[in-house]
């Protein structure tokens, strides 16, 4: 049973343009919501993360909007670079905590210059 | 800063051969994980580790076993291999339950099973 669904699969955006990525979840104990960038041949690494006492976060250009009665949760790239090219991971965990983490799918973003 | 760091990084193995994948982390957490990726299916825990001689399972456990003999390094072990196995494994750190402290990942080994 997936517990975090990831959407889409794939994504190509232009420069400059925007690019969104959602997620939702199942478990209702799920309190801790990051986001995870790879770049080819790397380990993920942290992006950004969230809590489901506000409904928005934002560091730079990357922002997580949160939905806690749709149990969903998006990023949004604002200006999005060539340099963003990436799998973009969401996750999810309990407690508060940041282990256990559950991952989604994974979604492949190419932006083309 | 190594941060993490995962040895091989790449290994080609045959049916049935077995293997220790290690992982060290130079920044005193407590807790680690190993995790295995597949094309399309994300990032899936296979045990983790909340401190020194400690270990769990985490999603997807068969065929590997686990140690934690020393608070930097992880092992994961695979007996007897099979072409299932075949997929890149990530290690991670963490310092536990602290919120907002992030799993910090090494660059992964790329393993084959022929």
């Amino acid at each position: 049973q997936q517990q975090v669904k990831q959407s889409p699969q794939s994504l190509i955006v232009q420069k400059g343009g925007i690019s969104i990525i959602n997620c939702a979840y199942e478990n209702t104990a799920f309190d801790y919501f990051p986001w995870y960038q790879q770049f080819p041949g790397k380990g993920p690494a942290l992006l950004i993360a969230i809590r489901p006492d506000v409904s928005e976060k934002k560091e730079g250009r990357f922002t997580i909007s949160f939905n806690k009665s749709a149990k969903q949760f998006s990023l949004h790239i604002m200006d999005s670079q060539p340099g963003d090219s990436a799998t973009y991971f969401c996750a999810a965990s309990p407690g508060g905590s940041n282990y256990k983490l559950t991952f989604g799918k994974g979604t492949l973003l190419t932006v083309n210059p | 800063n190594a941060g993490v760091t995962q040895t091989p990084k790449f290994r080609v193995l045959k049916t049935g051969q077995s293997m220790t994948l290690l992982c060290a982390q130079d920044m005193n957490h407590e807790y680690m994980y190993w995790y295995r990726q597949d094309p399309g299916m994300g990032l899936r825990l296979i045990h983790y580790s909340v401190g020194e001689g400690t270990t769990a399972k985490g999603e997807v456990p068969d065929g590997y076993n686990v140690s934690r003999l020393k608070k930097q390094n992880f092992l994961l072990g695979l007996e007897s291999a099979a072409p299932s196995q075949t997929s890149v494994y990530f290690c991670a750190s963490s310092y536990g339950t602290v919120l907002g402290q992030p799993q910090h990942f090494g660059d992964g080994t790329r393993l084959s099973i022929l």
